[in-house]
């Protein structure tokens, strides 16, 4: 079975920092990888994907994969106590996601 | 906007009971998905469909099966309801090479 894994949280840190999360993977042959974020009670909603290695930049995201490794991460900048929320690493278009990690950003 | 509608937010059925859970999206999108959401399981794979009467096993398929007569219609079907299925259970739809977007969920309860 195809597996993705993500750090166990939850995971805190004080408002203005860095967050990191990260994601491994084990189907060597996924082209696609995909962060989304669920607030509590709501449903996950995109924030960023990525295709290549490297990084993506979308404002204060960065998502970084490295498929040789096969890891991708998204990293939080300025974290913003808004940011709390669970964050799921989902890979290729059939799905399958990570059991997802809560950040919690505190003031 | 992609909207993806389930029928209901919040259910309560009793064991043994057949349970009908629709989601229909507005965007014309090939393919859809069913999944449900358990604390510290995270999402999990029920069925997908890639297209009309089209359907494909996800990761945990036992006790459920799925309809899809129209494009736009996805069904989940819990047979008899067992008090194990109780969970969250989240709509997806998406273009072939796109991301998802998912339905608001519907909390079902089996007592």
């Amino acid at each position: 079975q195809k597996e993705v894994e993500q750090n166990s949280g939850p995971l805190s840190v004080p408002e203005g920092a860095i967050a990191s999360l990260n994601c491994t993977y084990s189907d060597r042959g996924s082209q696609s990888f995909f962060w989304y974020r669920q607030y509590s009670g709501k449903s996950p909603e995109l924030i960023m994907f990525i295709y290549s290695n490297g990084d993506k930049e979308d404002g204060r995201f960065t998502a970084q994969l490295n498929k040789a490794s096969q890891y991708v991460s998204l990293l939080i900048r300025d974290s913003q106590p808004s940011d709390s929320a669970t964050y799921l690493c989902a890979v290729n278009y059939d799905m399958r996601f990570g059991a997802g990690t809560r950040l919690t950003v505190k003031p | 906007d992609v909207k993806v509608t389930q029928s209901s937010r919040y259910l309560v059925k009793r064991t043994g009971e057949k349970v009908f859970l629709e989601c229909v999206q507005d965007m014309d999108h090939e393919n859809m998905f069913w999944y449900r959401q358990d604390p510290g399981l995270g999402l999990r794979l029920i069925y997908f469909s890639y297209d009309v009467k089209m359907k494909e096993k996800g990761d945990i398929p036992e006790g459920y099966s799925v309809s899809r007569e129209k494009k736009e219609r996805f069904s989940l079907i819990l047979e008899s309801a067992s008090t194990n299925q109780t969970s969250m259970y989240l709509c997806a739809s998406s273009f072939s090479d796109s991301s998802y977007t998912f339905g608001s969920g519907t909390r079902l309860t089996v007592v």
